[in-house]
């Protein structure tokens, strides 16, 4: 069976410094995709990443970067210089890839929620 | 604009009153499905829809029902609500990369 750990219930940071989301999964599937995902206040899921299991290079986006260790099972998500903006619930996700590509299902964590300060 | 779109957004109802939660995507995917979201579980999924005609339980089936005569429309369907199934509901598609779009949900909330 699937699982995603985000043991990190709840961050608070202040504005500027850098913070790290914890993801830890376990699969018996060879081929996989990981996501993270971003909820806002505002309640809506914002898509941030996906990366299948084949390509365990680190990948940056602005102020956001992700760390894939396959060694450890870990998909960990950086955000550099916090803004306040940045406040959310994130949610890291597991699903198996079907031969087609396709995901089947979206296995999430429990979420961790950001709060970042002035 | 590609999106899902699902309706009521908040609905309040009582017990065993039979309801409907519509989900549309204008994405053309065959793949759709959905998802509870509880505090401190995270998101659930319902059920799901491999194509049209085509669906199956996920972990959480107990209670709702799922119809996919189109491909664009996946309701969820709550023939007897029960107080447990308060809760925001997140239909999504997928595309062939597996990416998942969601709705922006429904709050349910049954008295």
């Amino acid at each position: 069976a699937q699982k995603v750990t985000q043991a990190q219930t709840e961050i608070s940071v202040v504005e500027k410094e850098d913070v790290t989301l914890d993801c830890v999964y376990e699969t018996r599937d060879t081929t996989y995709y990981l996501f993270w995902y971003k909820q806002p206040p505002s309640g809506e899921l914002v898509f941030l990443i996906r990366r299948n299991s084949f390509d365990e290079q680190n990948e940056i986006s602005g102020r956001y970067s992700w760390n894939f260790q396959k060694s450890t099972s870990s998909f960990n998500f950086t955000i550099t210089a916090s803004q306040v903006v940045d406040s959310a619930v994130y949610f890291c996700a597991l699903s198996e890839a079907r031969r087609t590509g396709t995901a089947s299902k979206l296995t999430f964590g429990t979420g961790t929620r950001l709060q970042v300060t002035l | 604009e590609a999106q899902v779109t699902q309706n009521p957004r908040y609905l309040i109802t009582v017990t065993g009153k039979k309801l409907t939660v519509t989900c549309s995507q204008n994405m053309n995917h065959e793949y759709m499905s959905w998802y509870r979201q509880d505090p401190g579980l995270g998101l659930r999924q319902i059920y799901y829809s491999m194509n049209v005609e085509v669906t199956d339980k996920g972990d959480v089936p107990e209670g709702y029902k799922v119809s996919r005569k189109e491909k664009r429309n996946f309701p969820l369907i709550l023939e007897s609500p029960s107080p447990n199934q308060t809760s925001l509901y997140f239909c999504a598609s997928s595309s062939f990369t597996g990416e998942l779009f969601f709705g922006e949900g429904s709050r349910l909330t049954v008295l």
